[in-house]
């Protein structure tokens, strides 16, 4: 099995609103992944999160929080988002970082009104 | 940091034609190459991937070469098939440093039938 599952599938949200996404792996992998890919460009890297622990913020504005509670969940918030950050919003995991395979869900189609 | 670029950006095929798509990373401790497939409206799949260790690999119709000293690596596909139709990304990553993927810029494929 290698399902990385994330809800919601679709989110709308107003600027002033507070949401969560939420990602979830059962492979026991010990590295868990935020990514954000806008329309017709490769997956960015925002957050990386290690044996539970944050190890890479890759300059990701205050207006976005991550959250690994368990090392099969993890999650992120978000508030006051702008219209920019409009994106597909993909989560992955990986045994470690590095030379390991890394798995990606369906990802969160986010959109900011 | 690392960096990846892709070439082409798109590309045509008649089915049953070859499709080859060629990436060039920057940092030389980068030591594994994932390719991922992604159809309209899904998350990244990995297709095939390749470690440095290894100069070629081959999974039924895809296969990937790498040239570390050229510092580049490349995706074949043969009989191509109107499945294949996607974007295909290629990445690098290494087991030290920053250990997550760094993305190539992706390549619209369209197989004609």
């Amino acid at each position: 099995d290698t399902e990385v599952t994330q809800t919601p599938k679709h989110l709308v949200m107003g600027m002033t609103n507070k949401k969560s996404l939420k990602c979830e792996q059962h492979m026991g992998h010990r590295a868990m992944y935020w990514y954000k890919q806008k329309a017709k460009k490769p997956p960015e890297l925002m957050f990386v999160y290690s044996y539970e622990k944050l190890s890479i913020n890759e300059s990701v504005p205050s207006r976005f929080s991550p959250e690994c509670p368990n090392s099969s969940l993890l999650n992120l918030h978000l508030h006051a988002l702008q219209p920019e950050d409009s994106a597909l919003y993909l989560c992955a995991s990986s045994w470690t970082g590095g030379e390991a395979e890394a798995f990606f869900g369906q990802g969160t189609r986010l959109t900011v009104v | 940091g690392e960096n990846v670029e892709q070439h082409p950006s798109t590309l045509s095929v008649q089915e049953g034609d070859s499709a080859v798509i060629k990436c060039t990373y920057s940092d030389s401790a980068s030591n594994y190459f994932p390719w991922y497939k992604q159809e309209l409206g899904k998350g990244p799949q990995l297709i095939i991937d390749i470690r440095s260790n290894v100069g070629e690999k081959k999974d039924q119709r895809i296969a990937v070469t790498l040239n570390k000293t050229a510092k580049h690596f490349s995706l074949h596909i043969t009989e191509t098939q109107p499945e294949d139709s996607a974007v295909y990304f290629c990445a690098a990553s290494m087991d030290t440093g920053r250990r997550a993927l760094t993305f190539g810029s992706g390549t619209r494929l369209q197989v004609q039938p």
